[in-house]
């Protein structure tokens, strides 16, 4: 079975780098890193995603270890509206993404 | 551009009735997803589809539980003779394909009275 595993909840102040760690420990050589975040009573919004090299957008960064098995999200300066629960998962040999059980990042002023 | 639509948003059964979900992918998306949230927990994977064909099912329950997405109209899940524990959050997601970022819908919350 798929193993992605992250931590349960992480804190942040305002204004401050949050680096959210996850584990990807069943991932295969094609498989995408995925994040998303939600927030209360809504559906998951995309983040980020990657294969191999570190990735940036607007919202966040995404740094992949060299061989593949973690992956790490990074807010670099957390606001209030940042506090949500974020997932990280893998698509298990080309299909559908398995989630792992998310963490809730609490962002405080 | 109208993202994934899903209707109903909330949806309330008795036990035994049918359930049945609709999902309206992002337009010019074929790869449909099927997720169910239990009350706080996480993203629980059910069905992946493309037009007219179930490409993977692995997370779907053996019975009661089906879903198709035929070539016209949106994709359908549907819950047979419901039971309290169905009680969920039910998502639908779009993409481009495996490796494409995938777009969510706002959900359909099911209760089984």
């Amino acid at each position: 079975d798929a193993k992605t595993t992250q931590p349960n909840s992480m804190e942040s102040n305002e204004e401050e780098p949050v680096h959210l760690p996850c584990n990807h420990s069943t991932i295969s050589g094609t498989d995408y890193i995925h994040w998303y975040r939600q927030l209360p009573s809504q559906g998951p919004e995309y983040v980020i995603h990657g294969l191999t090299s570190n990735v940036n957008n607007r919202m966040a960064s995404l740094a992949i270890a060299e061989d593949r098995k973690s992956s790490t999200l990074i807010l670099h300066r957390a606001t209030l509206r940042d506090a949500a629960v974020y997932y990280c998962g893998d698509n298990q040999a080309g299909t559908a993404l398995i989630f792992g059980k998310g963490t809730t990042l609490s962002v405080s002023s | 551009n109208a993202g994934v639509m899903q209707n109903p948003r909330h949806l309330v059964r008795r036990r035994g009735q049918e359930a049945r979900l609709r999902c309206s992918p992002m337009k010019g998306h074929s790869h449909v997803y099927w997720y169910r949230q239990l009350p706080e927990e996480g993203l629980k994977f059910m069905v992946y589809l493309q037009k007219e064909n179930i490409i993977d099912e692995s997370g779907m329950p053996k019975e009661r539980f089906s879903a198709e997405f035929p070539k016209e109209g949106p994709s359908i899940l549907r819950i047979q003779q419901v039971v309290r524990g169905d009680s969920a959050a039910y998502f639908c997601a779009s993409s481009n394909g495996a490796n494409y970022g995938y777009t969510f819908g706002s959900g359909t919350r099911l209760t089984v009275v």
